[in-house]
């Protein structure tokens, strides 16, 4: 079952603008991890923030995490037509046994040049 | 260069046949994932092994088998039970505990003929 769900699915947006992703997730977790996928490659890791952190950054993307409310949203800010690609978040379940991430079904970022 | 590779790129499956897609990483990391990723979707989650000599169905495992029989290697057979196979497959590893970054190989498309 998929634990993360990202919102919205799809996003297009201008160079130069910001973007905002939403993840939501059901179960208590260690970590959130967001990922990024180019259209037919691997997914590279983004960012990991861990469940007593609130906020994060790595140079243009900022990251939250708001656990009583189990939601996660990432911000990629200034924009450019490299970033596009689908962005995914991850999830670890605590206490299920499954020793495994958790993907959610990504959001399609579409940046217009 | 350190990392993962999977091979081949592209595959193509006759009915009623076996594949074997081929993952292998000199990272020397501890554990593996094999994931499913059908067009427009997220990562689904095949097997997984945490140490050499062992390995876990996730939640797609019917018509899927794995062999951990090296820590560097952890090929994933596509039998002629899984009626549905075309997909991106995508295999990934974690140093060590499923909370940690995941590193993700490049993936195998695998098509039938």
């Amino acid at each position: 079952s998929q634990q993360g769900e990202e919102d919205p699915q799809a996003l297009s947006i201008q160079e130069g603008e910001n973007a905002t992703m939403n993840c939501s997730y059901k179960t208590s977790i260690n970590n959130l991890q967001w990922y990024r996928q180019n259209s037919g490659r691997g997914l590279v890791h983004l960012i990991l923030i861990r469940s007593n952190e609130r906020e994060k950054h790595s140079g243009r993307l900022r990251v939250t995490l708001d656990t009583s409310k189990k939601s996660s949203s990432l911000l990629i800010t200034a924009s450019r037509a490299a970033d596009t690609a689908s962005y995914f978040c991850a999830t670890d379940a605590i206490d299920t046994g499954r020793r495994a991430l958790t993907f959610g079904s990504g959001t399609r970022l579409q940046v217009q040049p | 260069d350190g990392g993962i590779t999977q091979s081949p790129k592209y595959l193509f499956r006759k009915e009623g046949q076996n594949v074997t897609l081929s993952c292998e990483q000199n990272l020397n990391h501890d554990a593996m994932y094999w994931y499913r990723q059908d067009p427009g979707q997220g990562l689904r989650l095949i097997y997984y092994s945490q140490i050499v000599n062992d390995f876990q169905k996730g939640d797609i495992a019917e018509g899927y088998s794995v062999s951990r029989e090296k820590k560097e290697s952890f090929p994933l057979t596509v039998t002629s039970a899984q009626k549905n196979p075309t997909a991106f497959y995508l295999c990934a590893s974690t140093i060590g505990g499923h909370e940690e970054t995941q590193y993700f190989g490049p993936g195998t498309r695998l098509l039938v003929l």
